[in-house]
């Protein structure tokens, strides 16, 4: 059974643009969040959805958003990137809307310069 | 807010010894426990989880944690480390009653030697 795909796996964006990441979910899984991973700050949640309604937010500014499709796969939009948004942006689905069951994406790699 | 923290962010320990990663937790109710590992540009791969059942939890890879309400304490053992053990380790909560958001610690980078 596949596992929790990215997509891009890197991207490197300059500084004002926006950036659109991508996460399928496992078939079946209907929750999904977000989590972004830097040196300074380590793993921080950004959000969860759950069939196609945002269940929970972390607190990050508003150029962060998501949103979930039908199919239960996500996207996450950054606008008006800032150097400081260069991290690991990971994804976790699970098959309910608890944390129990997450597996985790390898990843978005991205560089903001 | 529930919490966790991890003690040394780096640990080294040759290979064949024992392996002893320290997770704290705070938290006012039984919280669900967490251990992942993550390799070097890698997402994050669960180990074993504490949800209130058996107090001494058995992961993948031969490693272990005992939930120590008392000590609020969930460390993660193994007895003896494979270079294949090298990465960094994440003890995450969320609060007891369930929840959908994970809170990390700040990781401890794990290094074995020969």
């Amino acid at each position: 059974k596949a596992g929790v795909t990215q997509t891009p796996r890197y991207l490197i964006k300059t500084r004002g643009q926006q950036v659109t990441l991508s996460c399928s979910p496992i078939s079946g899984h209907r929750s999904v969040s977000w989590y972004q991973q830097t040196p300074g700050q380590g793993l921080q949640f950004l959000f969860e959805y759950f069939s196609e309604t945002q269940r929970n937010k972390g607190n990050f500014p508003g150029r962060f958003s998501g949103r979930q499709f039908s199919n239960s796969r996500s996207e996450m939009n950054v606008s008006t990137l800032e150097l400081g948004d260069s991290a690991l942006y990971l994804c976790a689905s699970s098959l309910d809307a608890d944390a129990y069951g997450y597996t985790f994406g390898s990843g978005t790699r991205l560089t903001v310069v | 807010a529930q919490s966790v923290t991890q003690l040394g962010s780096h640990v080294s320990v040759s290979e064949g010894a024992l392996v002893l990663l320290r997770c704290n937790y705070s938290s006012s109710v039984p919280p669900y426990l967490f251990w992942y590992v993550q390799y070097p540009n890698q997402g994050l791969q669960l180990l074993l989880k504490y949800t209130s059942a058996a107090t001494l939890v058995k992961g993948i890879n031969g490693f272990e944690a005992e939930f120590k309400k008392s000590e609020t304490s969930f460390h993660l053992t193994k007895p003896s480390a494979h270079m294949s053990d090298a990465a960094e380790y994440f003890c995450a909560v969320i609060p007891g009653g369930g929840g959908n958001k994970l809170t990390f610690g700040t990781g401890t980078q794990l290094k074995v030697e020969l």
